[in-house]
This record gives C-alpha cells, sequence and structure tokens, in this order.
C-alpha cells in the first residue's frame, strides 16, 4: 500500500499569501494517476489538480501542481478567502487506492 | 458533463446493512469506473472500493472485505453500494465518485445507532 503523509497538518496564512502543501509517497507514484482535492466544511471533495500538475475545469489559474515520483506539491500563489479549505492529495495507479490525510489551510 | 446523485440519509441499527445508490446522469454508467469514499464525522477521505477497469472487476479495501457489495443497475445508470454488519464507527457520510475524481456525487449521511 502507498502511504501518502502530507505536510503541514495545518497551515495558518494571510490572504495574498502563497501557500505551499506538500505530499510525500511511501512509494513512487504514477503521476497520472496523482490529484489534488479541496474541501469545505459540509461539501464533497472537489478535484483541483490531476496527472500531478493539470487543472481540472473551471480551476483558477492561482493553484499548481508540481512533483513526480514520492514528492508532490501543491501551490496556491495568492491566497484568496475562499481558498481556506482543507486539501487533500490521493493517488490511485496503485491498489489500494489511498489519500493524505489532509492539509488545513487556515486563515491568520 | 457527469453527474452523479446519490440517495438520501440513512439511519440504521448496529449490526443492519444500508444500502447507497448513486444514479449517474450525463454518461452511461458502463462508461465509467465508480468508486465509493467515505469519510467520518471530522476524519479525512477513505477509499473503500470500486471498478477497477484494467482488472475489469470490482476491488475493495481489505478492510471492508466480507461485509461491502457494490452492483451496478446498467438499465437504470445506477451504482449501488451495501455495507453490512454495521457498527458505530461506520457513521460517516458516503461519497460515490468516477475514479479520476472529475465527478463527485453530493453525499450520503449512515448513522449507526441503537
Amino acid at each position: 500500500e502507498i502511504v501518502l503523509t502530507q505536510s503541514p497538518g495545518t497551515l495558518s496564512l494571510s490572504p495574498g499569501e502563497r501557500a505551499t502543501l506538500s505530499c510525500r509517497a511511501s512509494l513512487s507514484v504514477n503521476s497520472n494517476y496523482f490529484t489534488w482535492y479541496q474541501q469545505k466544511r459540509g461539501q464533497a471533495p472537489r478535484l483541483l489538480i490531476y496527472a500531478a500538475s493539470s487543472r481540472a475545469t473551471g480551476i483558477p489559474d492561482r493553484f499548481s501542481g508540481s512533483g513526480s515520483g514520492t514528492d508532490f506539491t501543491l501551490t496556491i500563489s495568492r491566497l484568496e478567502p475562499e481558498d481556506f479549505a482543507v486539501y487533500y492529495c490521493q493517488q490511485y495507479g496503485s491498489s489500494p487506492i489511498t489519500f493524505g490525510q489532509g492539509t488545513r489551510l487556515e486563515i491568520k | 458533463q457527469v453527474q452523479l446523485v446519490q440517495s438520501g440519509a440513512e439511519v440504521k441499527k448496529p449490526g443492519a446493512s444500508v444500502k447507497v445508490s448513486c444514479k449517474v446522469s450525463g454518461y452511461r454508467l458502463t462508461e465509467l469506473s465508480i468508486h465509493w469514499v467515505r469519510q467520518a464525522p471530522g476524519e479525512g477521505l477513505e477509499w473503500m472500493g470500486g471498478f477497477d477497469p484494467d482488472e475489469g472487476e470490482i476491488i475493495f479495501a481489505q478492510r471492508f472485505q466480507g461485509r461491502i457489495t457494490m452492483t451496478e443497475d446498467t438499465s437504470t445508470d445506477t451504482a449501488y453500494m451495501d455495507l453490512g454488519s454495521l457498527r458505530s464507527e461506520d457513521t460517516a457520510v458516503y461519497y460515490c465518485a468516477t475514479i479520476n475524481g472529475h465527478s463527485w456525487g453530493q453525499g450520503t449521511l449512515v448513522t449507526v445507532s441503537s
């Protein structure tokens, strides 16, 4: 099983700042099957990034994904108030499908 | 565009079973790989199982083996997830989603309580 470890657990930043979220895998991940999600309270997860670096439909270009192998990063260039939420990474190239434990992005 | 609409909230007693449905529109169910993910209150996302297009069969997370069934009715484009031997720890929101994550259902709250 590929274990995904996200860091930090909580990130406290102000609107306008840059956010960098990390996801480290215990084994190499096929980048084609690596995704990032945003989840707000009471809502289903929303796909942000697929194939490690491609933005999903309707996702603003302040969100970007990078990485390969065992290290992946989600960057939000300038935080907007609506970006404060929980973010999850996921891999589905290897069974079982696994998620990271999440990073909570909170307003400082 | 794929849309997934799930059945409503359920309250079950310990030991009972629950069946959650996921109606697909915009595409035929046979064109998609539907998976199920759950989220306990205040917790993260947990994959339960779904159709593996490479294997051509439904696969499950090991911890649910023996008490989970996933079926599909292609005539109505509806996927089902049936979880048995419920316990309080199964209280969660259950989501169906396409394997690539582009489409998610709205979630179904299942509460297990005596």
